[in-house]
């Protein structure tokens, strides 16, 4: 079965400082990773994803992330912070295109100071 | 182009009583799942649907019930309802190939008193 470690259950950065949000994984099989986010009182909303190919992913709002299969990581990155930013961020994996049992890191509380 | 839609958004229920939330999604997705949000845990599966008439249990399926009828509907019910299922509960729909992933709605908000 596989499984997500989110470290950091809470991170503060300026506006307009690097964004790093760190994502350990487990499976047992090639994983599909992905980064979600969610709003205030919101559903959660897809930033990027990986399934095969290039292990840099760029996703939405200046997000990518890159998988390295030696480090079982799929770490979050934005250059800059915006206040827009702030928000719940979510790891999660799933074991391949045959399986769509998510499973879910605890999630990062991202606050951005002016 | 909807989505994924659930209904209620909010609803407060007594300890015993039984609900159905409602889950329905427009894109012609296959697969379909419930999860539970609780703070510090991330969302958690209840159940999940790999199509019409094939359900199957979650990581946390006790004390809920799924059918799936047809593609568009993903239902699911509390039975008898405890203070422990008070949650955020977001039902998904999942593509396949070049558009592997899901889709979430918006939420509903279980308070059980």
């Amino acid at each position: 079965a596989q499984s997500v470690t989110q470290l950091g259950s809470h991170v503060s950065v300026s506006e307009g400082a690097l964004v790093l949000l760190r994502c350990n994984y487990s499976s047992s099989v090639p994983p599909y990773l992905f980064w979600y986010v969610q709003y205030p009182n919101q559903g959660l909303q897809l930033l990027l994803k990986y399934t095969t190919g290039a292990t840099l992913v760029k996703g939405i709002n200046g997000f990518e992330a890159e998988f390295k299969k030696s480090e079982t990581s799929f770490h979050l990155t934005k250059p800059s912070a915006h206040m827009s930013d702030a928000a719940e961020y979510f790891c999660a994996v799933s074991e391949g295109s045959n399986d769509y049992k998510l499973s879910f890191g605890a999630g990062t509380t991202v606050t951005v100071r002016a | 182009n909807a989505g994924v839609t659930q209904t209620p958004k909010f609803q407060v229920l007594k300890t015993g009583q039984s609900m159905t939330l409602q889950c329905a999604q427009d894109m012609n997705h296959e697969y379909m799942s419930w999860y539970r949000q609780d703070p510090g845990m991330g969302l958690r599966l209840i159940h999940y649907s790999v199509g019409a008439g094939i359900t199957d249990q979650g990581e946390v399926p006790n004390g809920y019930n799924v059918s799936r009828s047809t593609t568009e509907d993903f239902p699911l019910r509390l039975l008898s309802a405890a203070p422990s299922q008070t949650s955020v509960y977001f039902c998904a729909s999942g593509g396949t190939g070049d558009n592997y992933g899901y889709t979430f709605g918006s939420g509903t908000r279980l308070t059980v008193v």
